[in-house]
């Protein structure tokens, strides 16, 4: 299994920005794909997730309406996209493999990391 | 939303000896529970899920216990490469973390 993320994005304030994860080694459709946000030299934060399978998406409350998810099947790569980025969305995001079963997953596998930063 | 809270912020121990980090939920979490390991410039690494269960690969002087709304995980026989932060998280309603541990060498 791999996650494989996007390179490092430096951006300005207003800028519209999309990353990717492309997924390998499982099957993409069958697993939950999540993100997380790591302010550097802070914690982590769940932001949302999508089932590459449907594109169904759920969010954290803090990030609903902030961030748009998306995933293209027919490359294994999931999307983390923003409308217009702010000084606030510096950060490292992950993409990361959601596994378990009923309600109750877990995040087996996280991709790689990608920075981005966004400053005037 | 669930509150993760971690124990103590930074644990000083030697090379060789017993770890033990704290987790506390704010509300009962059954036993959905995980511990993560991240190292400097890299990713978070499961470790630990349904409160003590090992993830694959990882070695058996990591062990997890507790339920409800207090866990501990404890890492015997401290290695050179288990220095680092690691963190809670509960799964039992979405998903929250801990603040983290950083476990430094003493």
């Amino acid at each position: 299994v791999q996650l494989v993320q996007s390179e490092t994005e430096v951006k300005k304030p207003g800028d519209s920005l999309k990353i990717s994860c492309k997924g390998s080694g499982y099957s993409f459709t069958r697993y939950w794909i999540g993100w997380v946000r790591q302010i550097p030299g802070k914690g982590l934060e769940w932001m949302g997730i999508i089932y590459p399978g449907d594109s169904d998406t759920r969010f954290s409350p803090s990030f609903q309406g902030q961030v748009t998810l998306s995933a293209d099947r027919s490359i294994n790569t999931a999307y983390l996209q923003w409308r217009s980025l702010k000084a606030s969305d510096t950060a490292i995001y992950y993409c990361v493999r959601l596994s378990g079963s009923g309600s109750f997953f877990v995040f087996d596998y996280w991709g790689q990391g990608t920075l981005v930063t966004v400053s005037s | 939303e669930i509150v993760m809270t971690q124990s103590p912020a930074t644990l000083s121990v030697s090379p060789g000896e017993r770890a033990t980090l704290s987790c506390r939920a704010s509300q009962s979490v059954s036993s959905n529970l995980a511990w993560y390991q991240q190292k400097p410039g890299q990713a978070p690494r499961l470790l630990i899920y349904g409160a003590s269960t090992r993830a694959t690969g990882i070695p058996a002087r990591f062990s997890g216990s507790g339920s409800g709304t207090e866990f501990t995980l404890t890492i015997i026989s401290l290695q050179a490469e288990d220095f680092a932060v690691y963190y809670c998280q509960q799964y039992n309603n979405w998903y929250t973390f801990g603040q983290g541990t950083k476990l430094e060498i003493k």
